[in-house]
């Protein structure tokens, strides 16, 4: 089983819509979760933190479900400029190791 | 601004040539840096960890004596891919954890084409 796995997608969702994105992780010791997102031909950048009592940045919001071990990233109002590939990573603190996701591909339409 | 920095963001070079990509942390002290290569379309692949004045481990499936990692500071490893092959065309991509240990940065990435 792979440490992290995400749904590639793609998602194509219109302008406005709300779009969620799941990630189970196996290592069910993780400590830290993130989700990541990368623009076509350019590094992934950090999006935002998940932290255990969930957190939300403007119309982004990252929960954690421990019992279920996975992560999610809930995107309101969709912007074409929301348009990426959304990496979740998790890191287990068995070491100096971050294990990613295959990443979700999400297209917002005009 | 960046924290961590690649170079060169492009490079086209000859098959059977070597390039050299280097990674540097700009802020902070790394003594553990990431090489990942990523091919169009496809999710990132962890290449090597690559340690502080030690050997870099290798993920399955990876040359060790094609794709060289070398760690000689904090604040700077370089990926040298030996004898290039059009193959080895790619995405390449360095990270580094913070001083905390709970973030990890990416670098900007090389573009590597080999002709």
């Amino acid at each position: 089983r792979k440490e992290v796995e995400q749904d590639p997608g793609p998602f194509n969702v219109p302008e406005g819509a709300t779009v969620a994105f799941n990630c189970t992780y196996s290592n069910s010791a993780s400590q830290s979760f993130f989700w990541y997102r990368q623009d076509c031909r350019k590094e992934p950048k950090l999006l935002m933190s998940v932290y255990s009592s969930g957190n939300e940045d403007g119309r982004f919001t990252a929960q954690l479900n421990r019992a279920s071990q996975y992560i999610s990233l809930l995107i309101r109002d969709s912007k074409l400029s929301d348009s990426a590939t959304y990496l979740c990573v998790v890191n287990p603190r068995t070491g100096n190791q971050f294990y990613f996701g295959t990443g979700t591909s999400l297209t917002v339409i005009p | 601004g960046a924290v961590v920095s690649q170079h060169p963001s492009w490079v086209i070079c000859k098959s059977g040539t070597s390039v050299k990509i280097e990674c540097r942390s700009l802020d902070f002290q790394a003594t553990t840096m990431f090489w990942y290569r990523q091919f169009p379309k496809q999710s990132l692949m962890l290449m090597a960890t690559s340690n502080e004045g030690s050997k870099a481990t290798y993920e399955q499936g990876v040359e060790k004596d094609k794709f060289l990692i070398n760690h000689a500071s904090l604040t700077l490893s370089t990926l040298t891919v030996t004898s290039a092959h059009p193959e080895d065309s790619s995405f390449y991509i360095c990270s580094a954890i913070s001083n905390s240990g709970n973030t990890i940065y990416f670098g900007e990435g090389s573009w590597l084409t080999v002709v």
